[in-house]
């Protein structure tokens, strides 16, 4: 069973400070990967996704993350943070294998303090 | 505006009753699904949907039941059976194939007491 790990559950930095948010995944075969971000009274929202092809991907407000087949990783990262990503960042995989299920991580609070 | 959405956002209910959240899409998406919230386990898969008339559980189908009579509504009920009823419940629609992207409604925090 395909499953999804983020290491921090809460993360505390101040504004321009780089973020780099943990994931790591279990199933070995062909996977797709999301992030989503959750800002405060907002519902979820697609942060960036990989499906194949270059594995560093670039999402919306200046995120990126990177594939790493080999350590099973897809860390989220954003070099300046600001006030504003104050927000709970779920980490995602999907396979075909797992019947096209969509299965979260357990999240991570981050909170830009201005 | 196309898009998913659930009613009430806030329900209230004694233990012992069943109740119904619903979820309809405007979205002509294929497959949809329930999700639970919880503080620190992220969010956790009821149950899905991938075609009309059709559905499988998720990891914590328990105490649950839904129905997909139509392609637009997914509704989820809430039985008596559930141990621990009080939660965020999420409702999201995709197109199928694994690189769909799911889009979410904005949830239906259910209380119970």
């Amino acid at each position: 069973a395909q499953s999804v790990s983020q290491h921090n559950h809460h993360v505390i930095l101040s504004e321009a400070a780089s973020l780099e948010l943990g994931c790591n995944y279990s199933y070995g075969g062909t996977v797709n990967l999301f992030w989503y971000v959750q800002y405060p009274g907002q519902h979820l929202q697609l942060l960036l996704k990989y499906f194949s092809g270059d594995p560093l991907v670039k999402g919306i407000k200046g995120f990126e993350a990177e594939f790493i087949k080999s350590k099973f990783s897809f860390n989220l990262r954003k070099p300046s943070v600001q006030w504003s990503d104050t927000a709970e960042y779920f980490c995602a995989v999907r396979s075909k294998a797992a019947g096209n299920k969509l299965t979260f991580g357990g999240g991570t609070r981050v909170l830009v303090k201005p | 505006d196309g898009g998913i959405t659930q009613s009430p956002k806030y329900l209230f209910r004694k233990e012992g009753q069943n109740v119904t959240l619903s979820c309809e899409q405007n979205l002509n998406h294929d497959a949809m699904y329930w999700y639970r919230q919880d503080p620190g386990q992220g969010l956790r898969l009821i149950y899905y949907s991938q075609i009309v008339n059709d559905f499988q559980k998720g990891d914590i189908a328990e105490g649950y039941s839904v129905s997909r009579e139509k392609k637009e509504s997914f509704p989820l009920t809430v039985t008596s059976a559930q141990k621990n009823p009080t939660a965020f419940y999420l409702c999201a629609s995709s197109t199928t194939g694994p690189n769909s992207p799911l889009h979410f409604g904005n949830g239906t925090r259910l209380t119970v007491t």
